[in-house]
């Protein structure tokens, strides 16, 4: 069974720019999860989605948003770059919680750097 | 904000021997998570505990959790060059993928 696929691997942008990445759960994965990683605030939860809805959202700016598709396959935009959001963010796929708790598969992550 | 915090920040050893990572958290939870990560790249998940266990085996890993005292540990035994990394406790709040990251071990084996 594949992975949990990112894209792009890398990006850089420049400040006031927007950036959308995406992210391919594991086949029959309805859950996908978003985090962000930077060496100040280490790992934060920014939102995760289920069955095309958003269930729970971080403590980030609404410069980040996300969308679920009907495939479970998920994106995330940043609107107006800011240094501050270089940083490697990863995408996380896990079965339907519903039925109790599941381990987190996570992707490569994309490595965005703002100059 | 995190909801963990791990202790120590870093620990370096030597092949063979044994690393403890201790992890507390601050809120009741569905279940406690532990992930590895090599250098910047994704996470990989190593074990999961749920609140109503308190004691988990994987191969060298040995995961403990005390509910009462919010928090878990994680052992490795016989330790190996390529444990190298870092290892991150995750928390699973009631009805929800949400996990809340601890602020990580950095561990060194040294061969």
């Amino acid at each position: 069974k594949a992975g949990v696929t990112q894209t792009p691997r890398y990006l850089i942008k420049t400040r006031g720019q927007q950036v959308t990445l995406s992210c391919s759960p594991i086949s029959g994965h309805r859950s996908v999860s978003w985090y962000q990683q930077t060496p100040g605030q280490g790992l934060q939860f920014l939102f995760e989605y289920f069955s095309e809805t958003q269930r729970n959202k971080g403590n980030f700016p609404g410069r980040f948003s996300g969308r679920q598709f009907s495939n479970s396959r998920s994106e995330m935009n940043v609107s107006t770059l800011e240094l501050g959001d270089s940083a490697l963010y990863l995408c996380a796929s896990s079965l339907d919680w519903l039925a109790g708790g599941y381990e987190q598969y996570f992707g490569p992550g994309t490595r965005l750097t703002v100059t | 904000s995190q909801q963990g915090e791990e202790d120590p920040q870093a620990l370096s050893i030597q092949e063979g021997e044994n690393a403890t990572m201790n992890c507390s958290y601050k809120t009741s939870i569905n279940n406690l998570q532990w992930y590895r990560q090599n250098s910047g790249r994704g996470l990989v998940h190593l074990i999961l505990i749920r609140s109503n266990e308190r004691e988990k085996h994987s191969g060298r890993l040995r995961v403990t959790l005390d509910t009462s005292k919010k928090s878990s540990s994680l052992l490795i035994t016989a330790s190996r060059a390529a444990d190298t990394a870092s290892y991150f406790c995750a928390t699973e709040g009631l009805n929800t993928d949400k996990l809340i990251f601890g602020t990580g071990t950095r561990l060194q084996v040294f061969p």
